[in-house]
């Protein structure tokens, strides 16, 4: 049971570049979320999905898209990157019924 | 929407001393309160929760409070050790069958256990 997984760990990319950060669950959880962290800021969220078929914007969904591809994987792509993007991306799961969100290890992203 | 302060942002104290961490939220509605621990270059981890139906928790060594009036809640670490030092979050969060229950956090505490 690995439990929430994140790909890759580290991401350096260009102002302009595309990318897709991957996240998947082995829990069999409904709902899955995108956060950023940025110093001094806590976590904000992106991006959720409330369940297989369903996303919604978060606090800071701009520069962002989300794709829920199956009850076990959510995505989430920067089209063209920003400097203002550099941080580090957390994805988070929650069963149904279920308070408590399980985090992955995270993604560290910077844009140059 | 729902904002969440915390207090302080950093705290040193003496292995075995206890640790305090306030945070107050704006939405009365909020009925679920989480702490999470996160350690160097990981992700946060549930340490403890409370619901807004009970005003203390206790697991081990650490408690959580709840002051729904005053919509502030506090984390309560007891004789700190050096495996204690971390950064922790409080959030908040409007928890309803059927929705995302989203987490709206603080902005983290520093904590730092000296020998």
């Amino acid at each position: 049971n690995a439990g929430v997984t994140q790909t890759p760990k580290f991401q350096v990319l260009k102002t302009g570049q595309s990318m897709t950060l991957q996240c998947a669950q082995d829990m069999n959880h409904n709902s899955m979320y995108w956060y950023r962290q940025d110093p001094g800021m806590g976590l904000r969220l992106i991006y959720y999905s409330a369940s297989e078929g369903t996303t919604d914007k978060g606090e800071v969904p701009n520069g962002y898209n989300v794709s829920r591809l199956n009850k076990r994987e959510f995505s989430l792509r920067l089209e063209s990157a920003a400097p203002s993007q550099t941080s580090v991306y957390f994805c988070a799961s929650r069963p149904s019924g279920g308070s408590e969100q399980f985090f992955g290890p995270g993604t560290r992203l910077t844009v140059l | 929407g729902e904002n969440v302060e915390q207090h302080p942002s950093t705290l040193s104290v003496q292995e075995g001393d206890s640790a305090v961490i306030k945070c107050t939220y704006s939405d009365s509605a909020s009925n679920y309160f989480p702490w999470y621990k996160q350690e160097l270059g990981k992700g946060p981890q549930l340490i403890i929760d409370i619901r807004s139906n009970v005003g203390e928790k206790k697991d081990q060594r650490i408690a959580v409070t709840l002051n729904k009036t005053a919509k502030h809640f506090s984390l309560h670490i007891t004789e700190t050790q050096p495996e204690d030092s971390a950064v922790y979050f409080c959030a908040a969060s409007k928890v309803a069958t059927g929705t995302a229950s989203k987490l709206t956090f603080g902005t983290g505490t520093r904590l730092q256990v000296t020998l």
